[in-house]
């Protein structure tokens, strides 16, 4: 059973759409996390979620909202998506915030045309 | 949380051990050191994490030094699924859990 997955795999869009990438994790963890990898391959946070809270939002432009409908779901929506959004993104789980390994889904290939 | 500085390269053969320095001479008390590694493509994978003793699991082997600036990750028997960019992070606890990655060692396992 996957741990962490997250849907689409890939998302091809135009400029100026708004669109979700979903993220579920079955480990029963409290803490789900959204990072971004960009095309120089640099990995960095956007968001934290701690039973359902937010605790860190990075520099991240407000057309980014994050939505935990339960601690199991941290869907990523995007509105009037930009060409500078193009990224793979990741979604992360841990047991709880602080000092805990994260698990990483298989992330999401982001192309906006 | 502590910067690190990581080789951008190194190649291993199969079979042999690699081993992937890191220096992190700034790191503080309360900061672990934590290895992830991402093979191409793939989400990051959690691989072995210490706070200032050496740690073993069936991943790798982690050696800090006593002074804690520095660090080495050991994988005893490379194969070539081991290709893979490893990122060595120093990170510390609280409810800002956040993970600072850098450029991380691109390993090139060769046959």
């Amino acid at each position: 059973d996957t741990a962490v997955s997250q849907t689409p795999k890939y998302l091809v869009t135009q400029m100026g759409n708004d669109k979700s990438i979903k993220c579920e994790q079955n480990l029963g963890h409290d803490t789900m996390y959204w990072y971004k990898q960009d095309s120089k391959k640099f990995l960095k946070i956007m968001f934290s979620y701690n039973n359902k809270e937010l605790i860190i939002n990075e520099t991240v432009p407000n057309r980014f909202s994050p939505k935990s409908p339960d601690k199991a779901h941290l869907n990523l929506h995007i509105n009037s998506l930009e060409l500078g959004d193009s990224a793979v993104y990741f979604c992360a789980s841990s047991r709880l915030a602080g000092q805990e390994t994260q698990y990483f889904g298989p992330g999401t290939r982001l192309l906006v045309l | 949380d502590a910067k690190t500085t990581q080789p951008t390269s190194m190649d291993c053969a199969e079979g042999r051990a690699a081993n992937l320095p890191c220096n992190h001479s700034t790191i503080s008390g309360n900061e672990y050191v934590y290895w992830y590694r991402q093979i191409h493509s793939q989400g990051p994978q959690y691989i072995i994490h210490g706070l200032k003793n050496n740690e073993t699991n069936e991943m790798a082997s982690l050696i800090i030094t006593e002074d804690r600036k520095s660090s080495t990750l050991i994988l005893p028997h490379a194969t070539l699924r081991d290709t893979a960019v490893y990122y060595c992070i120093a990170r510390r606890g609280g409810n800002n859990n956040d993970m600072r990655f850098g450029a991380g060692t691109r390993l090139t396992v060769k046959p």
